[in-house]
């Protein structure tokens, strides 16, 4: 039973350039949740996506947007990168019934030159 | 802006000791938990405890929540240089388990062999 999935694992881009990050939920997870982790921080909630719709969304300006797909995948899109934006972005997927806590995917580093 | 600050910052052990971690949060929260990250990958939930319950045991670890004082922490008992890893507390304000998690610092564990 394959976890949460993240691609690419790696990514470089400049300022100004805009990036897709994809995440594929574990099997049975109908929510997913997007984290971004600067260098020796804890991560910071991006926003959440059940249902195909933004159900929370963090402190994050309008760059940052996302997207679910009907079979519960997800992709993070950020416009105009700029340097502050490198990070390990973690999606994490969860089941909307019950008390279950989420299940985090390997991340994305991404780095802006 | 992070929930959670975690105590101590860095923490190195010998093999075979109690490793014990700390944890206060600003604001009510529903659940708390705490997560593991190996260097470089995704986070690995390991607890998680209610706001009505005071104390949790999973195997080696052992998990308080102490709400007047908002504070928790996490003893991992017998620890093995496998547990080499940060670690890091997070906080649920509102909704269930899978509801937005705002995370600490993390404390950065070594265990010597």
């Amino acid at each position: 039973d394959a976890g949460v999935t993240q691609s690419p694992t790696h990514l470089i881009k400049t300022r100004g350039q805009q990036v897709t990050l994809r995440c594929s939920p574990k099997s049975g997870h109908d929510t997913v949740s997007w984290y971004q982790q600067a260098l020796g921080q804890g991560p910071q909630f991006i926003f959440q996506y059940y249902e195909e719709e933004e159900r929370q969304r963090g402190n994050f300006p309008d760059r940052f947007s996302g997207h679910q797909f009907p079979n519960y995948s997800s992709e993070l899109n950020v416009n105009a990168l700029l340097l502050g934006d490198s990070a390990l972005y973690l999606c994490a997927s969860s089941f909307s019934g019950g008390y279950q806590p989420q299940h985090f995917g390997d991340g994305t580093r991404l780095s802006i030159l | 802006s992070q929930q959670g600050e975690e105590d101590p910052q860095a923490l190195s052990i010998q093999e075979g000791e109690n490793a014990t971690m700390n944890c206060s949060y600003k604001t009510s929260i529903n659940n708390l938990q705490w997560y593991r990250q190996n260097s470089g990958r995704g986070l690995v939930h390991l607890i998680l405890i209610r706001s009505n319950e005071r104390e949790k045991h999973s195997g080696r670890l052992r998990v308080t929540l102490d709400t007047s004082k908002k504070s928790s922490s996490l003893l991992i008992t017998a620890s093995r240089a496998a547990d080499t890893a940060s670690y890091f507390c997070a906080t649920v304000r509102w909704g269930g388990a899978n509801s937005k998690l705002t995370f600490g610092k993390g404390i950065t564990l070594s265990v010597r062999p």
